[in-house]
């Protein structure tokens, strides 16, 4: 099993509709985060959680909210999703000293088109 | 705020050339650089790393110094393959201010296509 996995792989919606992507992983990390990737704008931090009790807003997080359902599980959710919204989005963990020394562990991605 | 500028794409590139991706960055305190590769299809997966002035990270045959006078972080490979391919992700991590978030800010990312 992938240390970090998310769900679904592939989604296709329609506007307004409320969507929730989710991600686990089995690293152990403290820290969780969701990023956005569209062509020629990198990853984007949306929302990012260093404990279960702690969440923190990213660069562009209007339009989402998260959850930390526990250490191990972080979804993110589109409330009433539009087409803007339709990007890769990757869930990723690091470790407590959160330098990211060892790198940050990726999910697969979940592809979502909004239609 | 921090950010990452990498040199436009995409490259395009015969098998055993020479690489060099160039990325620099701007960052208010003393951060970590990475390289990130995402393969197609993939996430995204560490390539390598540089946590101080004049570190050099390496792995897979690709290199890159951290060179603070010129904010920069170059990724280089003297014979590139096929299977190199890929997106190419400069990053930083910044831990300075006591207020250690060590979130990622990416740049734009580099797509490298490797013909034979």
């Amino acid at each position: 099993d992938a240390d970090v996995t998310q769900t679904p792989r592939n989604r296709i919606t329609k506007t307004g509709k409320r969507i929730m992507l989710e991600c686990s992983q089995t690293k152990g990390h403290d820290r969780m985060y969701w990023y956005r990737q569209d062509p020629g704008l990198g990853l984007r931090l949306i929302y990012y959680s260093f404990d279960v009790k702690d969440i923190n807003k990213g660069e562009i997080s209007d339009g989402y909210s998260v959850s930390r359902q526990t250490q191990a599980k972080f979804s993110l959710s589109l409330e009433s999703a539009i087409p803007n919204q339709t990007a890769l989005y990757f869930c990723a963990t690091s470790d407590l000293g959160g330098r990211g020394l060892y790198g940050y562990t990726f999910g697969s991605g979940t592809r979502l088109t909004v239609v | 705020g921090d950010s990452v500028t990498q040199m436009e794409g995409p490259v395009t590139l015969s098998e055993e050339a020479f690489l060099t991706i160039n990325c620099t960055y701007t960052a208010t305190g003393y951060p970590s650089l990475f390289w990130y590769v995402q393969y197609p299809g993939e996430g995204l997966q560490l390539l390598l790393k540089a946590t101080k002035a004049d570190d050099k990270g390496s792995n897979k045959g690709f290199e890159a110094t951290y060179r603070k006078e010129t904010t920069s972080f170059h990724l280089e490979k003297g014979s590139v393959q096929v299977s190199d391919s890929a997106v190419y992700f400069c990053a930083l991590s910044d831990i300075s201010g006591g207020t250690s978030y060590g979130k990622l800010t990416f740049g734009q990312g580099t797509i490298l296509t490797v013909h034979p």
